[in-house]
């Protein structure tokens, strides 16, 4: 069966520094994966997917098959990166399953 | 385009107190979802409709009925509410296709004391 594993509920760093977050996943079919956040009061969003090897707001995701990982990262973390993160598989051609989450504090 | 739209915003029913939570789009889109939030759970699928007239059980499905009225709405009802249904739902939408990312709704803030 398929499963995201997001292994850090809380990841706290200060304003400048690097972030990763991370998610690792088990998919027997290809994987496509995906970022989404979700702000302070805001609804969920997409932030990235893999299959377009994008940086959206300076974050980056590389999958890694052999490592079975989709590891969210970004230089320079920001006081407006505070939220809350999602990590996502496609299964079955149209549904996501989400891992657990990690929450995201960037101190000043 | 208002994207996916959910109502109410805010709910509090007494255990036993049935409800539907509407959901609806603007975009044309074919799959529609309800999943609900919890802390330390993550978003987790209850019910999914892949097109008007169709849907299939997620992963939580148990104490929660679904209609997809039109291409437009997909409604979540619970018959009997439980304390174990105090939860955010949110309705999400997605035009089928490989790479197509879901939208959501706002959610649905719901106590059942």
């Amino acid at each position: 069966a398929q499963r995201v594993t997001q292994p850090e509920k809380l990841l706290s760093v200060f304003k400048g520094a690097p972030v990763e977050l991370k998610c690792n996943y088990s998919y027997s079919g290809s994987p496509e994966l995906f970022w989404y956040v979700q702000y302070s009061r805001q609804r969920l969003q997409l932030l990235l997917r893999h299959i377009s090897r994008e940086s959206i707001k300076g974050f980056t995701a590389d999958l890694n098959k052999g490592e079975t990982s989709f590891h969210l990262k970004k230089p320079f973390a920001q006081e407006e990166d505070s939220a809350m993160y999602y990590c996502a598989l496609l299964y079955n051609t149209d549904k996501l399953i989400f891992g657990t989450g990690t929450r995201l504090q960037v101190f000043p | 385009n208002a994207g996916v739209t959910q109502t109410p915003k805010f709910q509090v029913l007494k255990t036993g107190q049935s409800m539907t939570l509407q959901c609806a789009q603007d975009m044309n889109h074919n799959s529609m979802y309800w999943y609900r939030q919890d802390p330390g759970m993550g978003l987790r699928l209850i019910y999914y409709s892949a097109s008007e007239g169709t849907t299939d059980k997620g992963e939580v499905p148990n104490g929660y009925n679904v209609s997809r009225l039109n291409k437009r709405e997909f409604s979540l009802r619970l018959e009997s509410a439980a304390p174990s249904q105090t939860s955010v739902y949110f309705c999400a939408s997605r035009q089928r296709g490989y790479y197509n990312e879901q939208f959501f709704g706002p959610g649905t803030r719901l106590t059942v004391l």
